[in-house]
């Protein structure tokens, strides 16, 4: 089984650029989690989807942040304007609606502002 | 409050030892329970999951107090391999997931 996809893995901006990331979940995985991790802390919750619906975007910084899920599958989050504060590594993970639920990650994309 | 507390550590422990992990969190309702093991600069991967009963798998034990809302986990004879962190995470209706801070672990030779 494929696992949670991710791109870029890493990306480097100047501050006041955008930048935008993108996830294609595990086949059939109804639920899409963008998290953010900074460095020494555990993963933040910025959107959860379920299929094409948003779930919870109540930590999303909705003035710079945005995310999709058009068609229930993959999904982008995008940064505009980013901050140096950003920089972090964005994480998407995937999970069923049946079975045990757990989470599957992708490896991330490692976000660096300047 | 935060929703999940853990110790961040470190925790420095000699290969073989036993060494323990702790973890509440603040949601009542939460339905089901996970620790995920995070290796420096990967993503989290799924350690086990934690049943009502207590389960064990290999070296690793993970324990459920509903009650106290309470969860730990056990690793027996350390291995250098182990050293990465351990993220207690509680799942709530909805499939929504909370993460702790995690607890780091070395395990030195």
């Amino acid at each position: 089984e494929a696992g949670v996809a991710q791109s870029p893995r890493y990306k480097i901006i100047e501050k006041r650029q955008s930048v935008a990331f993108w996830c294609n979940p595990i086949s059939g995985h109804a639920t899409l989690y963008w998290y953010q991790q900074i460095l020494g802390q555990g993963p933040k919750l910025l959107i959860q989807f379920q299929n094409n619906g948003v779930v919870d975007d109540s930590q999303l910084p909705k003035d710079r942040f945005s995310a999709e899920r058009l068609k229930g599958v993959d999904s982008t989050l995008k940064i505009q304007p980013a901050k140096l504060e950003d920089s972090a590594v964005y994480l998407c993970a995937s999970s069923s609606l049946a079975g045990n639920n757990e989470q599957f990650f992708g490896p991330g994309t490692r976000l660096t502002v300047l | 409050r935060k929703e999940v507390e853990q110790d961040p550590g470190p925790f420095n422990v000699p290969e073989g030892a036993t060494v323990a992990f702790n973890c509440t969190y603040s949601n009542s309702a939460s339905q089901s329970f996970f620790w995920y093991r995070q290796d420096c600069r990967k993503e989290p991967k799924l350690l086990m999951s934690v049943y009502s009963s207590g389960n064990e798998d290999g070296r690793f034990t993970a324990q459920l107090n509903r009650a106290s809302q309470y969860i730990s986990l056990l690793i027996r004879d350390s291995k250098l391999s182990d050293s990465a962190t351990y993220l207690c995470v509680p799942k709530a209706a909805g499939n929504q997931f909370y993460f702790g801070t995690g607890t780091s672990l070395t395990v030195i030779p």
